[in-house]
């Protein structure tokens, strides 16, 4: 069973921060990476996708990934109380669907 | 524009009865997912399609069946084998299978009368 794990939070950080998402996987051979924002009562939407190791960047997201270490995260500089939502990670695995991670809550405190 | 329609938004269902969840996409997508979201939790696959005419179980299908007659359409009926069917409903879907992301519809809030 290839599992997804992320800490449920809530992670509360102050308006301005940097905040940190992490995600871990248990299939090695994993090779595409996604972060999605879920507002509540809303449906995921994408804000992020990784497929080769180290950072890519847009705007103020930042993922992260170490295959080595079966690690993933997502940075948010500057957080914004409009970044408070639930951080959805999922990981795909050859010709299978994706696996999702339970997510992470994120609260923005201003 | 294109996208991903799921209907009805808000859906009841009595005791012993199926009900049927519509989700229409005109992104021309191959590949169509459904996904079950309960509360404080992450997404479970449903039944997932890569191409029309053919389907497959995710983890947790039964009580549940689906049908892909046109690349367009992919509906969920939930039957009165799901005991439990009080969720989120999300419709997916995405170009292939192959590390492309999933696009999302707006779901379908599912409850028990």
């Amino acid at each position: 069973q290839k599992e997804v794990e992320q800490n449920s939070g809530p992670l509360s950080v102050p308006e301005g921060a940097i905040a940190s998402l992490n995600c871990t996987y248990s299939d090695r051979g994993s090779q595409s990476f996604f972060w999605y924002r879920q507002y509540s009562g809303k449906s995921p939407e994408l804000i992020m996708f990784i497929y080769s190791n180290g950072d890519k960047e847009d705007g103020r997201f930042t993922a992260q990934l170490n295959k080595a270490s079966q690690y993933v995260s997502l940075l948010i500089r500057d957080s914004q109380p409009s970044d408070s939502a639930t951080y959805l990670c999922a990981v795909r695995s050859g010709n299978t669907p994706l696996v999702f991670g339970k997510g992470t809550r994120l609260s923005v405190i201003a | 524009d294109g996208g991903i329609t799921q209907s009805p938004k808000y859906l009841f269902r009595k005791e012993g009865q199926n009900v049927t969840l519509s989700c229409e996409q005109n992104l021309n997508h191959d590949a169509m997912y459904w996904y079950r979201q309960d509360p404080g939790q992450g997404l479970r696959l449903i039944y997932y399609s890569q191409i029309v005419n053919d389907f497959q179980k995710g983890d947790i299908a039964e009580g549940y069946s689906v049908s892909r007659e046109k690349k367009e359409s992919f509906p969920l009926t939930v039957t009165s084998a799901q005991k439990n069917p009080t969720a989120f409903y999300l419709c997916a879907s995405s170009i292939d299978l192959l590390g492309q992301p999933q696009h999302f519809g707006d779901g379908t809030r599912l409850s028990i009368l």
